[in-house]
C-alpha cells in the first residue's frame, strides 16, 4: 500500500525558507494529486495546498503569496517550501495523498504521512 | 473559498452515548467530496467516512455520515472507549473545519 514519508529540517530560522520534501512508497506518484497540511501546537489541521502529477496546483488564498508545491515524478517526491516564515509557521507538517475515486469522483484525504514538526526560532 | 464551520467545539460525553458532530459550508459542497478524520494526540489524522456517507476502509458501523448542500453530520451510534478524539470535517480534498473535541464525561 502507499506510504508516505516527510523530511526536511526541523529549525528554520525566521524570514527564511521552509523546505520539506514528502517521498510516496509503494506506488506511483503519476496516479494522484498530492497535499501539503499543517497543524500548529494545539490547534486545526490547515491545508496548504496541492499538486497533481502534471504539476498544476491549488494553494490556499491565505498562503497562496509564500507557499510553492512542485513534483518530482523520477524520485517519485513531492516538494514544499514556505518563504519568509515566522513564528506562525511553527507547526506539524503532513504531507498527503489527495484521492479522487474513478467511480464517482468521490474525493478525499486517504493516506497521510506521520508527520514533521517544524519550528520556526533564531 | 469555501468556510466549514463545526459545531459543537466540545462535547463532553459517556461510553455508550450516541453522538451527533456537525459540519456546515458556507456555500453548497458536493456531497462526493465532504470527508470526515478522527484524530488522536501525536497521530495523523484517519479518514472515517468520505463521499458525506461512505466509510473508509476499516471503519467500524457505528460511524455513519448524512447531509447534503451546506449541512453534513457525522454520527457515533454508540461511543467506545476510542472514539474520544477530535474529528474534522474537510471539503474536496482542501479546506477542513475547526474540529470537534469529543471527551470523557
Amino acid at each position: 500500500q502507499v506510504q508516505l514519508q516527510e523530511s526536511g529540517p526541523g529549525l528554520v530560522k525566521p524570514s527564511e525558507t521552509l523546505s520539506l520534501t514528502c517521498t510516496v512508497s509503494g506506488g506511483s506518484i503519476s496516479s494522484s494529486s498530492w497535499s501539503w497540511i499543517r497543524q500548529p501546537p494545539g490547534k486545526g489541521l490547515e491545508w496548504i495546498g496541492y499538486i497533481y502529477y502534471s504539476g498544476n496546483t491549488n494553494y490556499n488564498p491565505s498562503l497562496q503569496s509564500r507557499v510553492a508545491i512542485s513534483v518530482d515524478t523520477s524520485k517519485n517526491q513531492f516538494s514544499l517550501k514556505v518563504s519568509s516564515v515566522t513564528a506562525a509557521d511553527t507547526a506539524v507538517y503532513y504531507c498527503a495523498r489527495r484521492m479522487v475515486t474513478s467511480l464517482y469522483r468521490y474525493c478525499y484525504t486517504d493516506v497521510w504521512g506521520k508527520g514533521t514538526t517544524v519550528t520556526v526560532s533564531s | 473559498e469555501i468556510v466549514l464551520t463545526q459545531s459543537p467545539g466540545t462535547l463532553s460525553l459517556s461510553l455508550g452515548e450516541r453522538v451527533t458532530l456537525s459540519c456546515r459550508a458556507s456555500q453548497s459542497v458536493s456531497s462526493n467530496s465532504l470527508a470526515w478524520y478522527q484524530q488522536k494526540p501525536g497521530q495523523a489524522p484517519r479518514p472515517l467516512i468520505y463521499g458525506a456517507s461512505r466509510r473508509a476502509t476499516g471503519i467500524p458501523d457505528r460511524f455513519s455520515g448524512s447531509g447534503s448542500g451546506t449541512d453534513f453530520t457525522l454520527t457515533i451510534s454508540r461511543l467506545e472507549p476510542e472514539d474520544f478524539a477530535v474529528y474534522y470535517c474537510q471539503q474536496d480534498g482542501s479546506s477542513f473545519g475547526p474540529g470537534t473535541k469529543v471527551d470523557i464525561k
